[in-house]
Formats: C-alpha cells, structure tokens, sequence
C-alpha cells in the first residue's frame, strides 16, 4: 500500500467541481508537524504547487488558484482533500499528494503519491 | 510562468558531468535553500536533493547541488543511462508566499 494515495473522480465536466482526496498511511497526520501538500502536472507541463496544510489548519495557497481551492484535512480519516471549483480544460491534470516538510524556508517533499489524473471534459 | 528557469534539455554521454542550472530571485533561492526532484516520465516526482546539497538515503553520490547568489546547480557526476529523466529546482518564494517549481530539465544520455 502506498504511504499516500490519491483518489477521485477521473472526469469532471467544465465549471463543475474538481474533488480530491489524499490517504495518509506514513504517519497520523495529528502527530506530525508536517504540512500536507497538493500539487499537478498538466500533460507535458512542469510541476505546479497548488497548496499545503496543516493539522492545525495552517495553510498556504499558490496565489494564481486561491480563490477557486479548499484544501482541507480530515484526522479522524487521515486524508487531506483538494477541492478546486469552477474547473476548465486547464485543470486537466495529473494531481499528486506530498509530505510538505519545512513550510516557508527549507521546504522540501519528501514522500509523494502516485497521482491521479483528471481530466476535465464535457 | 514559473518564478525559477531552467534550460529545456542536458545531455551527455556516459560517464561525462551534466551540470542544470536553475536561476531565481532575491526572494527565493537568492535567500532560502533549494530542493531538486528527479521525475521519470509517467512517475511521481522523487525527492532527489534539500537545502542545496543534502542527499536523502539511497540517492547516489554522483548527484550533487550547490547555490550561489540567485541561481542553484544540480551536476550529475559519472552520468549513467538510467539518469535519463526530467529534474526539477523548486524552493520556498518569500515574496508569494509560497512554493515554486523550476521550468524542469530534461537530461538526455546519449
């Protein structure tokens, strides 16, 4: 079993709601002091950093997808959970999970997920 | 458009030194360390290299970082075909407050 498993609909329609969830089995998210990270790959794109939370419900957001992205974590599950609303061909994506260790210095991912791809189509 | 540019491509033959560069700001590596992830193609990214040159356990000792001033290099040392991936700088942006990727390299062994 993988440390982190994404899962989630591979297919959502144009401006419906991208929703993703991210099974933690490395650690029990309560007791880690760690950040929790999303980030996608477009097809034959680079890497982009959508978000990282916290436990406490520390989060941080890539700015350009703020205003559309809820990341959200579940202790009773273990998971964190993407949501990114009003989705577009744009969003079509491989979208991973990661340990985020070091928030906002000496930040580095650690342990990754496989990925999921969704593609958003009508 | 990612804060952090790297070349497209690198190649070399077995055994030479490969060297990518990624080149930033005052805001990023210009001040706070950088990480370099290995990615082969339909895989997930693999931590490969933090705070510029520290090597998590089983990465080998021909990968090496440094960073001076805005930029970071990552040289691969004794190339090896199975170095043939795409390789990507990304560190911490003080300025938007958050994690950037670099443009990634794809590294080619002829």
């Amino acid at each position: 079993q993988p440390q982190l498993q994404e899962s989630g609909p591979g297919l959502v329609k144009p401006s419906e709601t991208l929703s993703l969830t991210c099974s933690v089995s490395i650690t029990a998210i309560i007791r880690s002091s760690n950040h929790w990270a999303w980030i996608r790959q477009a097809p034959g794109k680079g890497l982009e950093w959508i978000g990282s939370i916290h436990h406490s419900g520390s989060t941080y957001h890539n700015a350009s997808l703020r205003s559309r992205v809820t990341i959200s974590v579940d202790t009773s599950k273990n998971q964190i959970s993407l949501r990114l609303n009003s989705v577009s061909a744009a969003d079509t994506a491989v979208y991973y999970c990661a340990r985020h260790i070091g928030v906002g210095g000496k930040d580095y991912m650690d342990v990754w997920g496989r990925g999921t791809t969704v593609t958003v189509s009508s | 458009q990612s804060v952090l540019t790297q070349p497209p491509s690198a190649s070399g033959t077995p055994g030479q030194r490969v060297t990518i560069s990624c080149s930033g700001s005052s805001s990023n590596i210009g001040n706070l360390p950088v990480t370099w992830y290995q990615q082969f193609p339909g895989t997930a990214p693999k931590l490969l290299m933090h705070a510029d040159n520290e090597r998590p356990s089983g990465v080998p000792d021909r990968f090496s970082g440094s960073r001076s001033g805005t930029s970071a290099s990552l040289a691969i040392s004794g190339l090896q075909s199975e170095d043939e991936a795409f390789y990507y700088c990304a560190s911490w942006d003080d300025s938007l407050n958050g994690y950037v990727f670099g443009t990634g390299t794809r590294v080619t062994v002829l």
